[in-house]
């Protein structure tokens, strides 16, 4: 089964409105990961947030999670130009050899026009 | 602030020849990965490692991937016999902690070695 299927796929927004992106995902998890990706380059981690928590801020970002439906949420409030990448969440799962393999979905792509 | 770094940013091979890719992840960090995207397509995890040895690997890595911490610094991935489909981004990424054993630490990626094979 695949984890951590965001949607929308795509996403185009004027400079200062918010984002939200989202994302389902199959197993029962420890934490679920935000990640940014500029073209070209590596990950960036924004947040995490642990199973029992419900939501979480950091800066412009506000992250909710809800385990009843397997889903979480990623908002970016006051778009800037900068914010234009694509946006990866993220899950453990339990490896075949007992170890974790972090699990990433296909992202969206957000482009934020000035 | 401390990042992981990846050698060379871009390797050029022709079909069946070995290549080995390079990082040097974060100094203080205990736990290693490797991971691939193929262009347009979502980030694979390939491996993990820790305390000198694979912790978990995924259906991709087969007898054809290897992984080695040759020294106390560089942590690498060598594909032998490489194939036309292994053209990818290759990213590494360290971390101080497995996150859901300990301290939910996240994962510093390099900017990845773009891999063709001809």
């Amino acid at each position: 089964s695949q984890q951590g299927e965001e949607d929308p796929q795509a996403l185009s927004i004027q400079e200062g409105e918010n984002a939200t992106m989202n994302c389902s995902y199959k197993t029962s998890i420890n934490n679920l990961q935000w990640y940014r990706q500029n073209s070209g380059r590596g990950l960036v981690h924004l947040i995490l947030i642990r199973s029992n928590e419900r939501e979480k801020h950091s800066g412009r970002l506000r992250v909710t999670l809800d385990t009843s439906k397997k889903s979480s949420s990623l908002l970016i409030t006051a778009s800037r130009a900068a914010d234009t990448a694509s946006y990866f969440c993220a899950t453990d799962a339990l490896g075949d050899t007992g170890g974790f393999k972090t699990i990433f979905g296909a992202g969206t792509r957000l482009f934020v026009k000035a | 602030e401390p990042e992981v770094t990846q050698t060379p940013s871009h390797q050029v091979t022709q079909m069946g020849q070995e290549v080995i890719l390079r990082c040097v992840p974060i100094s203080n960090h205990l736990y290693f990965y490797w991971y691939r995207q193929i262009l347009g397509q979502k980030v694979e995890f390939l491996v993990s490692f820790y305390n000198n040895e694979i912790s978990e690997k995924s259906e991709i890595f087969d007898d054809q991937f290897s992984v080695e911490r040759p020294d106390g610094s560089n942590f690498t991935l060598k594909i032998r016999s490489t194939k036309l489909e292994d053209s990818a981004m290759y990213f590494c990424a360290s971390s101080e902690a497995l996150g859901w054993q300990l301290s939910n630490q996240p994962q510093h990626f390099g900017d990845g070695t773009r891999l063709s094979i001809l």
